[in-house]
């Protein structure tokens, strides 16, 4: 099975600050790795795929990069709508999630 | 629009059976491959079952494998997922998602329906 790992668990900031989330994949995927964006209360929502592709209608301050077993979700100016819990898939071999990592109001 | 609306969540003793459905709109359900992702109170996402578009290829998380069954129904436009032998650890808001193609990313999620299994 292939595990994936995000760093870090919990993220404090600043509305206006740039958020770097990392996520590790425990073999090589290549560039087969999602981001999703989840709100209390709420399904998920679909920002990245392919480790760098945009999903249409998500704002251009989201991007993402990697590719192997080191992977990226970076926002470029933090907005208070961004506070929220990202999750990072692996659709290399089946589908398993990071663990998530919530970026919370400093 | 999309629409994946859940359905069948309840409270289940252990070792009891619950069927969830998933009703789609808004997108030609019989080219998407269909998938149960579900989450448990307060955790990260686990993907469950996998089915083909065409219902010929299915997988499962070893976690529920031999206890849950997916199936489509393509006429209908709809998606299942029978459990049996629930657990406590089946307790989860189960979530039903498309992809456009055969082992892709989700970009289609319903707004779950929570099972809750406990005595």
């Amino acid at each position: 099975d292939i595990q994936m790992t995000q760093s870090p668990s919990t993220l404090s900031a600043s509305v206006g600050d740039r958020v770097t989330i990392t996520c590790r994949a425990s073999q090589s995927i290549s560039s087969w790795l999602a981001w999703y964006q989840q709100k209390p209360g709420k399904a998920p929502k679909l920002l990245i795929y392919k480790a760098s592709s945009l999903e249409s209608g998500v704002p251009s301050r989201f991007s993402g990069s990697g590719s192997g077993t080191e992977f990226t979700l970076s926002i470029s100016s933090l907005q208070p709508d961004d506070f929220a819990t990202y999750y990072c898939q692996q659709y290399n071999r089946y589908w398993t999630f990071g663990q998530g990592t919530k970026v919370e109001i400093k | 629009q999309v629409q994946l609306v859940e359905s069948g969540g309840d409270l289940v003793r252990p070792g009891g059976s619950l069927r969830l459905s998933c009703a789609a709109s808004g997108f030609n359900f019989s080219d998407y491959y269909m998938s149960w992702i579900r989450q448990a109170p307060g955790k990260g996402l686990e993907w469950v079952s996998y089915i083909s578009s065409s219902g010929s290829t299915i997988y499962y998380a070893d976690s529920v494998k031999g206890r849950f069954t997916i199936s489509r129904d393509n006429a209908k436009n709809s998606l299942y997922l029978q459990m049996n032998s629930l657990r406590a650890e089946d307790t989860a808001v189960y979530y039903c998602v498309g992809a456009v193609a055969a082992l892709y990313y989700f970009d289609y999620w319903g707004q779950g329906t929570l099972v809750t299994v406990s005595s």
